[in-house]
């Protein structure tokens, strides 16, 4: 058990809307990363983080911003959520100091724009 | 940029049948190699992991996967398919020196009793 939390686990929202997800961990992992999965995509990189303040953008970030101002919260942002952006999200850390990128997911969150 | 191709989105076998999903990855240096599988309803779990130790990799479950570099492959089998195994499985790639992952598309493992 990585000790990831994500809340919450379902959402269903109105397009135009914000919504704010969460991931939390236990342990203090320096890296936290969000990806969105949808069918025929696998997993897709939203945005990621390697510390405090520190963020960087993957291969889908427009739509969506994040912050880490505490080492255990992660939040993932929408600000005007689209239809588009129904998925499923998961939060992911890598808790390695090795060089190889093993990650660990939380349980995901279901959200529906409407 | 870096990719990875699953070859088959949907794999269907018996129970007590050979397991093959196939992954090749597109960069060229060798990446760090991983296999994830995901049950309904769940997070990622990690099978399986290639660091550059040994090219014959054996994970959890009774899964092992060969890295190719000639093929530029990473092949994820198991002997003898399980009803359990039945999930989607999803093969990634990292780029050494770069803390990301890419996934590729993922493929769903059906087992037929």
């Amino acid at each position: 058990d990585a000790g990831i939390t994500q809340s919450p686990r379902h959402k269903v929202t109105e397009t135009g809307t914000p919504v704010t997800l969460r991931c939390h961990q236990t342990e203090n992992h320096r890296y936290m990363y969000w990806y969105r999965q949808d069918p025929g995509h696998g997993l897709r990189l939203i945005h990621y983080s390697y510390g405090v303040k520190d963020t960087d953008k993957g291969e889908v970030s427009d739509g969506y911003s994040v912050s880490r101002s505490k080492t255990e919260d992660f939040l993932l942002t929408l600000e005007s959520a689209t239809s588009s952006q129904t998925s499923v999200y998961f939060c992911a850390i890598n808790p390695s100091a090795s060089s190889y990128n093993e990650q660990f997911f939380g349980p995901g969150t279901r959200l529906t724009v409407l | 940029a870096q990719s990875v191709t699953q070859l088959g989105s949907h794999v269907s076998v018996s129970e007590g049948a050979l397991v093959l999903l196939r992954c090749n990855y597109s960069s060229s240096v060798p990446p760090y190699l991983f296999w994830y599988v995901q049950y309904p309803n769940q997070g990622l779990q990690l099978l399986l992991k290639y660091t550059s130790a040994a090219t014959l990799v054996k994970g959890i479950n009774g899964f092992e996967a060969e890295f190719k570099k000639s093929e530029t492959s990473f092949h994820l089998t198991k002997p003898s398919a399980h009803m359990s195994d039945a999930a989607e499985y999803f093969c990634a790639a990292q780029i050494q020196g770069a803390q990301k992952l890419v996934f590729g598309q993922g493929t769903r493992l059906t087992i037929n009793p």
